[in-house]
């Protein structure tokens, strides 16, 4: 089955750092790139991040640009977001999608984890 | 940064009805147009690409159209499972961006 499994958010103090994994099965990970899309409570959707599938090319949005890092395995068909300097504004649930047909678009999504930021 | 505008913000239509759904870019994103859809607490789902293209499994009450600033998604006789918030996505230029969405409502 193909499929994407997000782990790793929780609850986190301003100024903290959370590291969030995606499992990846069912497609060969290696191929294509990766993203992580963002929602905060109540709010509409943010791309956040997305690497190549040979790590070569890295983007971020200005809003996490200096403070995330987008990182992936592929022998072990995981991406990451480690995520430091945390800001109550970062507060929402991290999707992992793959780009797998035409660069940009959001094709498979996971079914996402919580990040809450406060004190 | 290319700004995507959704109108209207919340639709309400019958069963069995038609939906027109509209998405307006600040500058031209030829056809590089995705619409997604998503259900309380589930993640967002792709439905169209391409501006016009479906995506895989999506039935065919679903359609796009436009080009360049303006896009449109129908959904030709809506059925319960339809009532969702929809996004469009630009990816024609980084950073990708979303409309804030358009929840169809049950009228």
């Amino acid at each position: 089955e193909v499929q994407l499994v997000e782990s790793g958010g929780g609850l986190v103090k301003p100024g903290g750092s959370l590291r969030l994994s995606c499992a990846a099965s069912g497609f060969t990970f290696s191929s294509y790139s990766m993203n992580w899309v963002r929602q905060a409570p109540g709010k509409g959707l943010e791309w956040v991040s997305s690497i190549s599938g040979s790590s070569t090319y890295i983007y971020y949005a200005d809003s996490v640009k200096g403070r995330f890092t987008i990182s992936r395995d592929n022998a072990k068909n995981s991406l990451y977001l480690q995520m430091n300097s945390l800001r109550a504004a970062d507060t929402a649930v991290y999707y992992c999608a793959s780009t797998r047909a035409i660069g940009g678009l959001f094709d498979l999504w996971g079914q996402g984890t919580l990040v809450t930021v406060s004190s | 940064e290319i700004v995507m505008t959704q109108s209207p913000a919340t639709l309400s239509v019958s069963p069995g009805e038609r939906a027109t759904l509209s998405c307006r870019a600040s500058q031209s994103v030829s056809s590089n147009l995705a619409w997604y859809q998503q259900k309380p607490g589930q993640a967002p789902r792709l439905l169209i690409y391409g501006a016009s293209t479906r995506a895989t499994g999506i039935p065919a009450r679903f359609s796009g159209s436009g080009s360049g600033t303006e896009f449109t998604l129908t959904i030709s006789s809506l059925q319960s499972e339809d009532f969702a918030v929809y996004y469009c996505q630009q990816y024609d230029n980084w950073p990708f961006t979303f409309g804030q969405g358009t929840r169809l409502e049950i009228k």
